[in-house]
């Protein structure tokens, strides 16, 4: 079974500064997809980027990024000039390219200091 | 826009009064997913449809039930809940093939209570 761990239950950050939160997980799959996942409180859970693991390119979406590590079964969310907005509960997720569902890690609570 | 809307956002039952929480989706997607989550956990997947098909994960308690009587609504009905039930209900679409990778767009969710 596919598992996701994200190791750090609560991180903080400057605003301005960049923050990066660690995913790793566990697979036997070869096509597979991860995702990062927002959830501000008493909001709605928002996709924040996604890497299928057969390109070797990293993705980045403007002050996003992950550094995704095939062989390491990593994949960290870099986060760029925090804003006061980008406080929420980010969520890691795994895809295997078999099955419809997603498997989550417990989140890292982020915190950005004024 | 073409979304995922959850009604209602709150609601409030007592211990064991049948509950129905709904969702509905603007974005013609095929497959839709029931989640719960508690407090500072990440979603537990509860069921999915794909089209019709029903799939329950094993550790779904009887007590939770699914219908989906057409592609753009979808029930969640607790027939006796427990204080152990309450929690955020989340409900999420996804369109095309296993083997796509599109990622799933959730709604805002309905907190549920019982007294």
């Amino acid at each position: 079974a596919q598992t996701v761990t994200q190791s750090q239950p609560e991180m903080s950050v400057q605003e301005a500064e960049t923050v990066t939160l660690s995913c790793t997980y566990d697979t036997s799959e070869s096509d597979y997809y991860l995702f990062w996942y927002k959830q501000p409180p008493s909001r709605q859970m928002i996709l924040v980027i996604r890497q299928e693991a057969y390109k070797q390119q990293n993705a980045t979406e403007n002050r996003f990024s992950v550094n995704f590590q095939k062989a390491a079964k990593s994949f960290s969310l870099k986060i760029s000039d925090s804003q006061l907005g980008d406080a929420a509960m980010y969520f890691c997720a795994y895809n295997g390219g078999s099955n419809y569902k997603l498997t989550f890690g417990k989140g890292t609570l982020l915190t950005v200091n004024p | 826009d073409a979304m995922v809307i959850q009604n209602p956002r709150y609601q409030v039952t007592q211990f064991g009064k049948p509950v129905t929480l709904s969702c509905s989706q603007t974005l013609n997607h095929n497959v839709m997913y029931w989640y719960q989550q508690k407090s500072s956990q990440a979603p537990k997947l509860l069921f999915h449809y794909y089209d019709k098909d029903f799939n329950n994960e094993a550790d779904t308690p009887d007590n939770f039930q699914s219908r989906r009587p057409n592609t753009s609504f979808c029930f969640l009905d607790i027939r006796s809940p427990g204080l152990g039930d309450a929690a955020m209900y989340l409900c999420a679409t996804r369109s095309q093939g296993a083997n796509s990778g599109e990622p799933q767009h959730f709604g805002d969710g309905t907190r549920l209570s019982i007294l």
